[in-house]
């Protein structure tokens, strides 16, 4: 089946110790996003792919980096984890397509939980 | 960008009932949506309606948008305990290609 795959499910690092979350999607979308979700809130937008176009959201820390080495994988990278960066990483891919200005359907992976120690 | 903000913020029914959502966001959008989430879960995109629909139907599903008081509904039928997740409307900004999601309605249904 068509998915969207993140690994590891649950991760535990130390404070300021790099991570790395990973994201793959069988689904060949072309846009690919990942977003924060702190408990009882809503998911916040970190960034986002279209293609191979990096789009950062104004507000997202630049502890945060992001790469998309293909359409199937996106990956997520935080240099220095802080005790306020513990939370759900959810990933999600949508169709796209050129001249779409039209948002369509976001399919998301299970969410990596990140617990920084 | 704008954030669809829900009401209520929990909600607890009984198995049977019908459970009722709503969503209001501040500018104009081209699509509403809506996802569950399980507890612990990713999103899952339950219905998307346009801003020229009223209305839209999937199974137990009822969503209602009204762009002119800039709100939606989403209306759960005769709810079961499965049901018992949280709810989330999302909007995308007109002229943008992304989402933004409000803080969600949490419902609980008992059998």
């Amino acid at each position: 089946d068509a998915m969207v795959i993140q690994n590891p499910r649950y991760q535990v690092t130390q404070f300021g110790k790099p991570v790395t979350l990973s994201c793959s999607q069988t689904l060949n979308h072309n846009v690919m996003y990942w977003y924060q979700q702190k408990s009882s809130q809503a998911p916040k937008l970190l960034f986002h792919y279209y293609d191979k176009d990096f789009n950062n959201e104004a507000d997202t820390p630049d502890n945060f980096q992001s790469r998309r080495p293909n359409t199937s994988f996106c990956f997520l990278d935080i240099r220095s984890p802080g005790l306020g960066d513990a939370a759900m990483y959810l990933c999600a891919t949508s169709r796209g397509g050129l001249g779409t200005s039209v948002m369509d359907t976001q399919y998301f992976g299970p969410g990596t939980r990140l617990t920084v120690l | 960008s704008q954030q669809g903000e829900e009401d209520p913020q929990a909600l607890s029914i009984q198995e049977g009932e019908n459970a009722t959502m709503n969503c209001s966001y501040k500018t104009s959008i081209n699509n509403l949506q809506w996802y569950r989430q399980n507890s612990g879960r990713g999103l899952v995109h339950l219905i998307l309606i346009r801003s020229n629909e009223r209305e839209k139907h999937s199974g137990r599903l009822r969503v209602t948008l009204d762009t002119s008081k800039k709100s939606s509904s989403l209306l759960i039928t005769a709810s079961r305990a499965a049901d018992t997740a949280s709810y989330f409307c999302a909007t995308d900004d007109s002229g943008y290609s992304t989402l933004t999601f409000g803080k969600g309605t949490m419902l609980l249904v008992s059998p």
